[in-house]
């Protein structure tokens, strides 16, 4: 059963670092990219970004970019999410999940439990 | 700055037929933009319902259905019940490997 776990979630003081881990098994991790999603308390989902199969490609939400780094180790089937210089508004629970492509289309399945982060002086 | 537009909260009595759409703030949402529909309950993970505009994900019942309405994604619920009672959220593909995620609808069943 392809199953997502993350890790490293707290409480953090503005302008400090976190770095959260999303820990893979029961799937080929190397066939598949992984995305981070997170969700503010009583707000919607939000993309934040993804990386690829191979860790080449990755990509981020304008609303992240350059604070944020994803990474993957794919000997570990771990994803991280490096968050530099945190804000208040990045307060959420985040999930990681794997995007699943095929032929017929692609989905984000399974999700993770999600990690809450807490951003406040 | 491309927003994906859901209405906020929709209400369906027991039995009923109810559409929930997924729009852009500019443009029209096309098969390409890959729309795909989340169901959420409160502390739990988002579970996927439909992708591809309207392919069902294993699982779901078939009283859920996809498609495209117009200019926008739709996801119709045939025969509502209770425990569709949920926030449901589409997501879209918006090019150079980035998502979007609608602001979700609130759905009561009653």
């Amino acid at each position: 059963q392809p199953q997502l776990v993350e890790s490293g979630g707290g409480v953090v003081q503005p302008g400090r670092s976190l770095r959260l881990s999303c820990a893979a098994s029961g799937f080929t991790f190397t066939a598949y990219s992984i995305h981070w999603v997170r969700q503010a308390p009583g707000k919607g989902l939000e993309w934040v970004a993804h990386i690829g199969y191979d860790g080449d490609n990755k990509f981020y939400a304008d609303s992240v970019k350059g604070r944020f780094t994803i990474s993957r180790d794919n000997s570990r089937k771990t994803v991280s999410l490096q968050m530099n210089n945190l804000r208040t508004d990045d307060t959420a629970v985040y999930y990681c999940a794997r995007r699943y492509d095929t032929s017929r289309g692609n989905w984000f399945d399974p999700w993770g439990q999600g990690t809450l982060v807490t951003v406040s002086s | 700055q491309t927003v994906v537009t859901q209405e906020p909260s929709f209400s369906v009595s027991p039995g009923g037929t109810v559409t929930l759409t997924c729009g852009l703030s500019s443009g029209s949402v096309f098969s390409s933009n890959y729309p795909s529909w989340y169901q959420q309950t409160p502390g739990q993970a988002p579970r996927i319902l439909m992708y591809s505009t309207s392919s069902r994900s294993s699982g779901v019942p078939d009283r859920f259905s996809g498609s495209i309405l117009g200019n926008k994604a739709a996801l119709t619920i045939t025969g509502a019940q209770a425990d569709d009672e949920s926030d449901y959220y589409c997501v879209l593909y918006m090019g150079s490997g980035k998502w979007v995620f609608g602001g979700g609808t609130k759905l009561t069943v009653l």
